[in-house]
């Protein structure tokens, strides 16, 4: 089966503590993504990848850190200086950036408190 | 850089009845505009897209259009489904490597 892999479906942080959460495809696509989705505010850009070892800042990336090291692989880290981080985070992949289908995973939701 | 404007946020059809959902963007280069659904507990998930030398595009009960002109584009489902009830996000984008802008989203639901 060919898609993206978020885990895990549900996390809880205590307030001052780093967490990775984790992106995984299969489906050979270069570029991937990561998004926030808060209630009313839409999906947000926090980072993204158009190949392996490079990665761009999106609109909301202050407290976010991103690593490409494997085509497959993007995970996201939530770091303790993110100063709203209780929200629903979605990964997604396209065989390229900008004008091509983005292929989404289940989504993590993120509980800091 | 764009920005993607889309009402209403909440929309509720009977089942039968259209629907639509309005988009506007403000940077005249983007030309690609596509439409994303999303299920209860899901990602969204490409529906239709229309690039900016169509005017319209259709796919069974759902068409987009886009007035270049105005810069805003829409969404139509006719024959509304219960299945239909979701978040649609509109999204634009220009050419090259620049990635999506989305909507804020709007909740669709269709009562039976």
């Amino acid at each position: 089966d060919g898609g993206i892999t978020q885990s895990p479906k549900y996390l809880f942080r205590k307030e001052g503590q780093n967490v990775t959460l984790s992106c995984e495809q299969n489906l050979n696509h270069d570029a991937m993504y990561w998004y926030r989705q808060d209630p009313g505010q839409g999906l947000r850009l926090i980072y993204y990848s158009q190949i392996v070892n490079d990665f761009q800042k999106g609109d909301i990336a202050e407290g976010y850190s991103v690593s490409r090291e494997k085509k497959e692989s993007f995970p996201l880290t939530v770091t303790s200086a993110q100063k709203n981080p209780t929200a629903f985070y979605l990964c997604a992949s396209s065989i390229g950036t900008g004008q091509y289908e983005q292929y989404f995973g289940p989504g993590t939701r993120l509980t800091v408190t | 850089g764009e920005n993607v404007e889309q009402h209403p946020s909440t929309l509720s059809v009977q089942e039968g009845d259209s629907a639509v959902i309005k988009c506007t963007y403000s940077d005249s280069a983007s030309n690609y505009f596509p439409w994303y659904k999303q299920e209860l507990g899901k990602g969204p998930q490409l529906i239709i897209d229309i690039r900016s030398n169509v005017g319209e595009k259709k796919d069974q009960r759902i068409a987009v259009t886009l007035n270049k002109t105005a810069k805003h584009f829409s969404l139509h489902i006719t024959e509304t489904q219960p299945e239909d009830s979701a978040v649609y996000f509109c999204a634009a984008s220009k050419s090259g490597n620049t990635p999506l802008v989305f909507g804020k989203g709007t909740r669709l639901s269709v009562i039976a």
